[in-house]
């Protein structure tokens, strides 16, 4: 149990265009919600927290208009990259608690942005 | 948010125990000690987690030092997909929050 899926698992979109990323919890319900990105060679950045229904808490330095984040169900959050530049091109990780351990955070698999 | 140290990368071989150290000498009293394992391109894996006594689990063991300030995650026999990115996290209270740092990159040999 405990499974985080992400879609899409890739995408490659030109510079200035928008990109969707989709984080479903499959088989518990996730009353938060969490967003990170990951530079090659790097660790995790923690972009921003989403507690369902309500407006998600961005960490200091991530833009909130540019990176825009929708947690509308206990099972699905959504991120937007808006107008996307080549230097948002990126590994975008979701995370999500609620799970069978409300103290243990399930991840997805991740999705590759590559912005041309 | 209290600060974790871990040595950049260590080795081991295959079917030895694996004893991978992390400091976190501003630990508070409500900070939970949590390991997470990376491998390449995928999302990061639960390992174990543990407060004040040690832990077991089908993955690993989590050893704390009595003053807390650090922790040892024991892999008790290391197989080649054990090689990943260590990460050991001090989650603050009910936050849920997990702050990675730069962890420790284990190669196993065969």
């Amino acid at each position: 149990g405990a499974v985080v899926s992400q879609h899409p698992s890739w995408v490659i979109c030109k510079s200035g265009t928008s990109v969707k990323i989709e984080c479903r919890s499959l088989d518990f319900q996730a009353t938060t919600m969490f967003w990170y990105r990951q530079f090659p060679k790097q660790s995790l950045m923690l972009m921003a927290t989403s507690n369902e229904g309500s407006k998600a808490t961005y960490e200091q330095g991530v833009e909130k208009d540019k990176f825009l984040i929708n947690h509308a169900s206990l099972t699905l959050s959504t991120l937007t990259v808006t107008s996307a530049h080549p230097e948002d091109s990126s590994f975008y990780i979701c995370s999500a608690r609620g799970g069978p351990s409300t103290d243990t955070q399930y991840f997805g698999p991740g999705t590759r942005l590559t912005v041309l | 948010d209290a600060k974790t140290t871990q040595p950049n990368s260590m080795e081991s071989n295959e079917e030895e125990p694996v004893h991978l150290p992390c400091n976190h000498s501003t630990i508070s009293g409500t900070d939970y000690i949590h390991w997470y394992r990376q491998l390449p391109s995928q999302g990061p894996e639960y390992v174990i987690h543990g407060l004040t006594s040690n832990v077991n689990n089908r993955m690993a063991s989590l050893a704390i030092a009595e003053d807390r300030k650090s922790s040892t995650l024991i892999l008790h026999r290391a197989t080649l997909r054990d090689a990943a990115v260590y990460y050991c996290i001090l989650r603050a209270g009910n936050t849920g929050k997990l702050i990675f740092g730069q962890g420790t990159t284990l190669q196993v040999k065969p």
